[in-house]
Protein backbone atom coordinates (compact mmCIF):
# COMPACT_ATOMS: atom_id res chain seq x y z
CA UNK A 1 0.00 0.00 0.00
CA UNK A 2 1.11 3.75 -0.87
CA UNK A 3 2.43 5.45 2.29
CA UNK A 4 2.66 8.93 0.92
CA UNK A 5 -1.04 10.51 -0.35
CA UNK A 6 -0.17 13.75 -2.85
CA UNK A 7 -2.69 16.74 -2.91
CA UNK A 8 -4.27 17.87 -5.07
CA UNK A 9 -4.21 14.83 -7.77
CA UNK A 10 -4.00 17.69 -10.61
CA UNK A 11 -3.33 21.67 -10.74
CA UNK A 12 -3.25 23.68 -13.57
CA UNK A 13 -1.79 27.26 -12.83
CA UNK A 14 -0.31 30.18 -15.58
CA UNK A 15 3.22 31.20 -15.52
CA UNK A 16 4.24 32.79 -12.75
CA UNK A 17 2.29 31.53 -10.23
CA UNK A 18 2.95 29.59 -7.39
CA UNK A 19 2.42 26.09 -7.19
CA UNK A 20 2.04 23.77 -4.21
CA UNK A 21 1.78 20.43 -3.43
CA UNK A 22 1.15 18.32 -0.77
CA UNK A 23 1.99 15.09 0.83
CA UNK A 24 0.63 13.27 3.43
CA UNK A 25 2.34 9.76 5.12
CA UNK A 26 1.29 7.36 8.03
CA UNK A 27 4.31 5.85 9.90
CA UNK A 28 7.30 7.54 11.27
CA UNK A 29 9.77 8.43 8.62
CA UNK A 30 13.57 8.51 7.88
CA UNK A 31 13.53 11.20 5.57
CA UNK A 32 11.13 12.32 3.17
CA UNK A 33 11.77 13.43 -0.54
CA UNK A 34 10.16 15.08 -3.50
CA UNK A 35 10.83 13.89 -7.27
CA UNK A 36 9.84 14.65 -10.67
CA UNK A 37 9.01 13.19 -13.47
CA UNK A 38 8.47 14.69 -17.03
CA UNK A 39 6.36 12.65 -19.29
CA UNK A 40 7.72 9.30 -20.74
CA UNK A 41 11.12 10.12 -18.25
CA UNK A 42 12.16 8.56 -15.18
CA UNK A 43 11.96 10.59 -11.96
CA UNK A 44 14.37 13.02 -10.81
CA UNK A 45 15.15 13.46 -7.54
CA UNK A 46 14.34 17.21 -6.42
CA UNK A 47 15.10 17.33 -2.87
CA UNK A 48 15.41 15.47 0.41
CA UNK A 49 14.32 16.90 3.89
CA UNK A 50 15.17 14.71 7.17
CA UNK A 51 12.90 13.95 9.96
CA UNK A 52 14.97 16.48 12.41
CA UNK A 53 14.29 19.49 9.62
CA UNK A 54 11.42 21.52 9.46
CA UNK A 55 12.24 23.52 5.94
CA UNK A 56 14.47 23.23 3.12
CA UNK A 57 15.22 25.30 0.26
CA UNK A 58 16.68 24.71 -3.22
CA UNK A 59 16.15 27.57 -5.86
CA UNK A 60 13.17 27.75 -6.75
CA UNK A 61 11.77 24.81 -4.57
CA UNK A 62 10.54 25.24 -0.81
CA UNK A 63 9.80 21.97 1.14
CA UNK A 64 8.36 21.43 4.58
CA UNK A 65 7.94 18.95 6.99
CA UNK A 66 5.41 18.59 9.73
CA UNK A 67 6.17 15.34 11.43
CA UNK A 68 3.41 15.65 13.91
CA UNK A 69 1.20 16.03 11.47
CA UNK A 70 2.82 13.14 9.36
CA UNK A 71 2.65 16.24 6.28
CA UNK A 72 5.10 17.41 3.95
CA UNK A 73 4.63 19.99 1.26
CA UNK A 74 6.03 21.29 -1.76
CA UNK A 75 6.21 25.03 -3.12
CA UNK A 76 7.37 26.02 -6.74
CA UNK A 77 7.79 29.46 -6.72
CA UNK A 78 7.60 32.06 -10.27
CA UNK A 79 6.67 28.57 -12.45
CA UNK A 80 7.59 28.13 -15.85
CA UNK A 81 6.21 26.01 -18.34
CA UNK A 82 9.20 23.98 -18.09
CA UNK A 83 8.03 23.25 -14.68
CA UNK A 84 4.73 20.95 -16.39
CA UNK A 85 5.40 17.40 -14.60
CA UNK A 86 4.60 14.87 -12.15
CA UNK A 87 5.50 15.48 -9.00
CA UNK A 88 6.08 12.40 -6.13
CA UNK A 89 6.43 12.02 -2.87
CA UNK A 90 8.44 9.47 -1.45
CA UNK A 91 8.76 8.66 2.31
CA UNK A 92 12.19 6.63 3.45
CA UNK A 93 11.85 3.81 5.70
CA UNK A 94 13.61 0.36 6.03
CA UNK A 95 16.16 -0.24 2.80
CA UNK A 96 13.18 1.40 0.45
CA UNK A 97 11.40 4.14 -0.13
CA UNK A 98 7.42 4.58 -0.67
CA UNK A 99 5.88 6.96 -3.39
CA UNK A 100 2.72 8.58 -3.71
CA UNK A 101 -0.04 8.45 -6.71
CA UNK A 102 1.46 12.13 -7.77
CA UNK A 103 0.48 15.54 -8.34
CA UNK A 104 0.17 16.64 -12.41
CA UNK A 105 1.35 19.79 -12.98
CA UNK A 106 0.95 21.94 -15.68
CA UNK A 107 2.42 25.51 -16.21
CA UNK A 108 0.45 27.41 -18.86
CA UNK A 109 1.76 29.91 -20.69
CA UNK B 1 29.35 8.64 -16.52
CA UNK B 2 26.03 6.96 -18.08
CA UNK B 3 24.55 6.63 -14.75
CA UNK B 4 21.27 4.10 -14.77
CA UNK B 5 20.85 2.58 -18.33
CA UNK B 6 17.84 0.12 -19.00
CA UNK B 7 17.67 -2.58 -21.56
CA UNK B 8 15.28 -2.75 -23.76
CA UNK B 9 13.30 0.65 -24.02
CA UNK B 10 10.23 -0.70 -25.08
CA UNK B 11 9.19 -4.28 -26.08
CA UNK B 12 6.20 -6.34 -27.06
CA UNK B 13 5.23 -10.09 -25.59
CA UNK B 14 2.72 -12.84 -26.24
CA UNK B 15 1.00 -14.02 -23.19
CA UNK B 16 3.64 -16.50 -21.71
CA UNK B 17 6.51 -15.62 -23.09
CA UNK B 18 9.87 -14.93 -20.66
CA UNK B 19 12.12 -12.32 -21.23
CA UNK B 20 14.84 -10.27 -18.87
CA UNK B 21 15.06 -6.78 -18.27
CA UNK B 22 18.58 -5.09 -17.80
CA UNK B 23 19.72 -2.20 -15.46
CA UNK B 24 23.10 -1.35 -15.19
CA UNK B 25 24.70 1.22 -13.15
CA UNK B 26 28.24 2.78 -13.34
CA UNK B 27 28.18 4.98 -9.55
CA UNK B 28 28.75 1.64 -8.01
CA UNK B 29 25.66 1.99 -5.47
CA UNK B 30 25.29 -0.95 -3.27
CA UNK B 31 21.27 -0.39 -3.64
CA UNK B 32 19.57 -1.32 -6.28
CA UNK B 33 15.38 -1.27 -7.32
CA UNK B 34 13.04 -2.56 -9.31
CA UNK B 35 9.65 -0.41 -9.68
CA UNK B 36 6.81 -0.66 -12.48
CA UNK B 37 4.62 2.16 -12.75
CA UNK B 38 0.93 1.84 -14.05
CA UNK B 39 -1.85 4.89 -14.89
CA UNK B 40 -2.91 7.06 -12.24
CA UNK B 41 -0.72 4.87 -9.47
CA UNK B 42 2.41 5.67 -8.19
CA UNK B 43 5.61 3.54 -8.04
CA UNK B 44 5.56 -0.16 -6.57
CA UNK B 45 8.46 -1.93 -5.46
CA UNK B 46 9.02 -5.21 -7.05
CA UNK B 47 11.90 -6.12 -5.88
CA UNK B 48 15.22 -4.55 -4.16
CA UNK B 49 19.18 -5.41 -3.44
CA UNK B 50 20.99 -4.33 -0.86
CA UNK B 51 24.48 -5.40 -2.61
CA UNK B 52 26.17 -8.08 -4.89
CA UNK B 53 24.25 -11.18 -4.51
CA UNK B 54 21.61 -10.25 -2.33
CA UNK B 55 17.71 -9.50 -3.78
CA UNK B 56 14.63 -8.97 -1.79
CA UNK B 57 10.88 -8.75 -1.97
CA UNK B 58 9.12 -5.75 -2.14
CA UNK B 59 5.71 -4.96 -2.70
CA UNK B 60 4.34 -6.70 -5.90
CA UNK B 61 7.23 -9.16 -6.48
CA UNK B 62 4.45 -12.33 -7.50
CA UNK B 63 5.86 -13.03 -11.41
CA UNK B 64 8.64 -11.78 -11.33
CA UNK B 65 12.49 -13.32 -10.37
CA UNK B 66 15.33 -10.76 -10.32
CA UNK B 67 19.01 -11.72 -10.05
CA UNK B 68 22.50 -9.21 -8.52
CA UNK B 69 25.31 -11.71 -10.05
CA UNK B 70 26.98 -8.51 -10.67
CA UNK B 71 27.30 -4.82 -8.15
CA UNK B 72 26.41 -2.95 -11.16
CA UNK B 73 23.97 -4.67 -12.87
CA UNK B 74 20.30 -5.80 -11.61
CA UNK B 75 18.40 -8.13 -13.78
CA UNK B 76 14.20 -8.73 -13.60
CA UNK B 77 12.70 -11.19 -14.82
CA UNK B 78 9.55 -12.50 -16.18
CA UNK B 79 9.04 -16.19 -16.84
CA UNK B 80 5.46 -16.23 -17.61
CA UNK B 81 4.10 -12.83 -19.24
CA UNK B 82 0.87 -12.02 -18.10
CA UNK B 83 -1.55 -9.08 -19.77
CA UNK B 84 -1.11 -7.60 -16.15
CA UNK B 85 2.38 -6.65 -16.35
CA UNK B 86 1.83 -4.45 -18.81
CA UNK B 87 3.25 -1.37 -17.30
CA UNK B 88 6.43 0.76 -17.37
CA UNK B 89 9.21 -0.64 -15.58
CA UNK B 90 12.14 1.93 -13.54
CA UNK B 91 15.30 0.67 -11.98
CA UNK B 92 16.89 2.88 -9.75
CA UNK B 93 19.79 2.52 -7.44
CA UNK B 94 21.09 4.26 -4.07
CA UNK B 95 24.61 4.86 -2.10
CA UNK B 96 25.20 5.16 1.38
CA UNK B 97 24.44 2.57 4.35
CA UNK B 98 20.83 2.83 4.57
CA UNK B 99 18.77 2.83 1.30
CA UNK B 100 17.44 6.02 3.04
CA UNK B 101 19.03 8.38 0.03
CA UNK B 102 17.98 9.77 -2.87
CA UNK B 103 17.43 7.07 -5.21
CA UNK B 104 18.87 7.78 -9.20
CA UNK B 105 16.24 6.41 -12.06
CA UNK B 106 16.94 5.00 -15.34
CA UNK B 107 15.07 5.91 -18.12
CA UNK B 108 12.09 2.95 -17.92
CA UNK B 109 11.35 -0.10 -20.22
CA UNK B 110 7.83 0.17 -21.64
CA UNK B 111 6.20 -3.40 -21.37
CA UNK B 112 3.40 -4.60 -23.33
CA UNK B 113 1.52 -7.92 -22.86
CA UNK B 114 -0.57 -9.36 -25.40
Amino acid sequence: SQQGEEDPQALSIQEGENATMNCSYKTSINNLQWYRQNSGRGLVHLILIRSNEREKHSGRLRVTLDTSKKSSSLLITASRAADTASYFCATAYGNKLVFGAGTILRVKS
Amino acid sequence: NAGVTQTPKFRVLKTGQSMTLLCAQDMNHEYMYWYRQDPGMGLRLIHYSVGEGTTAKGEVPDGYNVSRLKKQNFLLGLESAAPSQTSVYFCASTTGTSGFETQYFGPGTRLLVL
